[in-house]
């Protein structure tokens, strides 16, 4: 499996302000994703990360909010923009090596805990 | 759409029970599924999985069995350990781009 590191891992922010969260994964991998997980709910998808390409956004997520890269095969960044103290959540990447098919596990990072005042 | 249910916790139990945590899934098609485990303080991590009908997959002493015709995953450990504790989530992937859609989560807390 692959291994999996964000930076940081925890920030307190203030409102209005932005943060950029990186994920560097040690091999090439098809399929990169990020999820928020709310405090104590489960995960949700906020979009996949495409390399070269525009991020596809699930259902009430949109860019201007959650900017994401992925300028290559092993890195991606999201930035989570003008915060308010409702998007304090862990952010989680996650990869996975088959590309549209399912049956293949996605490996998580260890996860970006923020805190927004 | 896809959905995946899971029982409610926090599922509290003592050391060397048997455990049970009910998962039930709505998918078209015939989706992978997938158990979690998170940690205290930690990321996520396979715990098993399973990708076709009557599949059992096992890890840590953790089963879980695809039965189609209760669309269920149910996962079972036959002697669980305080070091168990944790927050267990189900999952499923159909054929959406290989996203996954996750429970609501299930806490398990093991007491001595």
């Amino acid at each position: 499996s692959a291994v999996i590191s964000q930076k940081p891992s925890r920030d307190i922010c203030q409102r209005g302000t932005s943060l950029t969260i990186q994920c560097q994964v040690d091999s090439q991998v098809t399929m990169m994703f990020w999820y928020r997980q709310q405090p104590g709910q489960s995960l949700t998808l906020i979009a996949t990360a495409n390399q070269g390409s525009e991020a596809t956004y699930e259902s009430g997520f949109v860019i201007d909010k959650f900017p994401i890269s992925r300028p290559n095969l092993t890195f991606s960044t999201l930035t989570v923009s003008n915060m308010s103290p409702e998007d304090s959540s862990i952010y989680l990447c996650s990869v996975s090596n088959l590309a549209g098919k399912h049956g293949n596990e996605q490996f998580f990072g260890p996860g970006t805990r923020l805190t927004v005042l | 759409g896809n959905s995946v249910t899971q029982m409610e916790g926090p599922v509290t139990l003592s050391e060397e029970a048997f455990l049970t945590i009910n998962c039930t899934y709505t998918a078209t098609g015939y989706p992978s599924l997938f158990w979690y485990v998170q940690y205290p303080g930690e990321g996520l991590q396979l715990l098993l999985k399973a990708t076709k009908a009557d599949d059992k997959g096992s890890n840590k002493g953790f089963e879980a069995t695809y039965r189609k015709e209760t669309t269920s995953f149910h996962l079972e450990k036959g002697s669980v350990q305080v070091s168990d504790s944790a927050v267990y989530f189900c999952a499923l992937s159909g054929n959406q781009g290989g996203k996954l859609i996750f429970g609501q989560g299930t806490e398990l807390s093991v007491k001595p």
